[in-house]
């Protein structure tokens, strides 16, 4: 299973951008990009995925390398309610199409007022 | 409304005896997964299961047992076998094979004394 990695944690101002970044660089190619936070006690939150193009929704943007083996989450306005764990994931789609999630340690996001 | 959900949300029990967790989806998802989180870690594959009367084996699923007999409903049950039971477990669902978001239900915490 390919590996990610993230930056333990990360700090961020209320209604500012933040950019979370991810390395991805064993990849493969039927991979896709998805991105999941929690909250502590509660079960994970789908954010966003993507495959090669950058993608957006009213959740977040997520921007992908060209060569795929990084990426970004961008929350365009960073709230109170979004200081969580954020985990990059990839997720197998592949001819053994496990479709298997396997997470890493994810970016701890603390956002001050 | 359509959902996930996991039962009982804390159970406790005493050391040698098996105990079986909940999972059940009326989302009509083919792929059901279960995962263990241990205080400030990311979450860890146990077993998962792409369809019916069929399941394969996780990262961790030494001391631990599934089934899945309905679609709608992926039972996991921890054996006695499992040395370090307490922990919090996860369950999700999703579509199979298609790349689309995976659910995931609200936990349940399992303490052993």
């Amino acid at each position: 299973d390919a590996k990610t990695t993230q930056p333990n944690s990360m700090e961020s101002n209320e209604e500012e951008p933040v950019h979370l970044p991810c390395n991805h660089s064993t990849i493969s190619g039927t991979d896709y990009i998805h991105w999941y936070r929690q909250l502590p006690s509660q079960g994970p939150e789908y954010v966003i995925h993507g495959l090669t193009s950058n993608v957006n929704n009213r959740m977040a943007s997520l921007a992908i390398a060209e060569d795929r083996k990084s990426s970004t989450l961008i929350l365009h306005r960073a709230t109170l309610r979004d200081a969580a764990v954020y985990y990059c994931i990839l997720r197998d789609l592949g001819p053994s199409n496990t479709g298997k999630l396997i997470f890493g340690q994810g970016t701890t996001l603390q956002v001050k007022p | 409304d359509g959902g996930i959900t996991q039962s009982p949300k804390y159970l406790f029990r005493k050391e040698g005896q098996n105990v079986t967790l909940s999972c059940e989806q009326n989302l009509n998802h083919d792929a059901m997964y279960w995962y263990r989180q241990d205080p400030g870690q990311g979450l860890r594959l146990i077993y998962y299961s792409q369809i019916v009367n069929d399941f394969q084996k996780g990262d961790i699923a030494e001391g631990y047992s599934v089934s899945r007999e309905k679609k709608e409903s992926f039972p996991l049950t921890v054996t006695s076998a499992q040395k370090n039971p307490t922990a919090f477990y996860l369950c999700a669902s999703s579509m199979y094979p298609m790349n689309t978001e995976a659910f995931f239900g609200q936990g349940t915490r399992l303490t052993v004394v």
